[in-house]
């Protein structure tokens, strides 16, 4: 059983268009994250959910709006999308948020943008 | 959260042990050592952690340091799947951003036949 999952693996799509990705994990976890690697190999953290309430956003412009419809998916909407979008997006979920933990990550989305 | 410092790259032979290095000097008290691995094309995956006292799991060993300015991971028997980047991450265990992993550039190990 897949412990966390993202839809699509790979995304192709115009620059201007909206795209969704989307992230469940059926560990029981109670917190849900979005990390960026860009094309330098470097991982970022976006967002952090905890139990459905944002508790960590970076600098990322607002075109990027996570959705935590339940405590199991995390999605990520991104609007209006630029090449500079382009990178692999990670989703990952934690037992508890602030406890010495592991985070569980997901295979990854690789977007590109045209 | 606190920096780290790894080689860019390390070479070890199958079957052998591979010790990778982290420098933390910047370490503070209630600061976690977390080391994760990212094998190519796939998600971070978590390897062991520890706050002072030496740790060991199925997949490795981690030593720190007493002062706590430095660990290091011990793949005992590293196998060709072990080659990845491998990241040494310092983090906080209380509120806030202190929830999030910060990763550095890693340490590319490449295990040789």
């Amino acid at each position: 059983d897949t412990a966390v999952s993202q839809t699509p693996k790979y995304l192709v799509t115009q620059m201007g268009n909206d795209k969704s990705i989307k992230c469940e994990q059926n560990l029981g976890h109670d917190t849900m994250y979005w990390y960026k690697q860009d094309s330098k190999k470097f991982l970022k953290i976006m967002f952090s959910y905890n139990n459905k309430e944002l508790i960590i956003n970076e600098t990322v412009p607002n075109r990027f709006s996570p959705k935590s419809p339940d405590k199991a998916h995390l999605n990520l909407h991104i609007n209006s999308l630029e090449l500079g979008d382009s990178a692999v997006y990670f989703c990952a979920s934690s037992p508890l948020a602030g406890v010495p933990n592991e985070q569980f990550f997901g295979p990854g989305t690789r977007l590109t943008v045209l | 959260d606190a920096k780290t410092t790894q080689p860019t790259s390390m070479d070890c032979a199958e079957g052998r042990a591979a010790n990778l290095p982290c420098n933390h000097s910047t370490i503070s008290g209630n600061e976690y050592v977390y080391w994760y691995r990212q094998i190519h094309s796939q998600g971070p995956q978590y390897i062991i952690h520890g706050l002072k006292n030496n740790e060991t799991n199925e997949m490795a060993s981690l030593i720190i340091t007493e002062d706590r300015k430095s660990s290091t991971l011990i793949l005992p028997h590293a196998t060709l799947r072990d080659t990845a980047v491998y990241y040494c991450i310092v983090r906080g265990n209380s509120g806030g951003s202190n929830y999030k992993l910060t990763f550095g550039k890693g340490t590319l190990l490449t295990v040789n036949p």
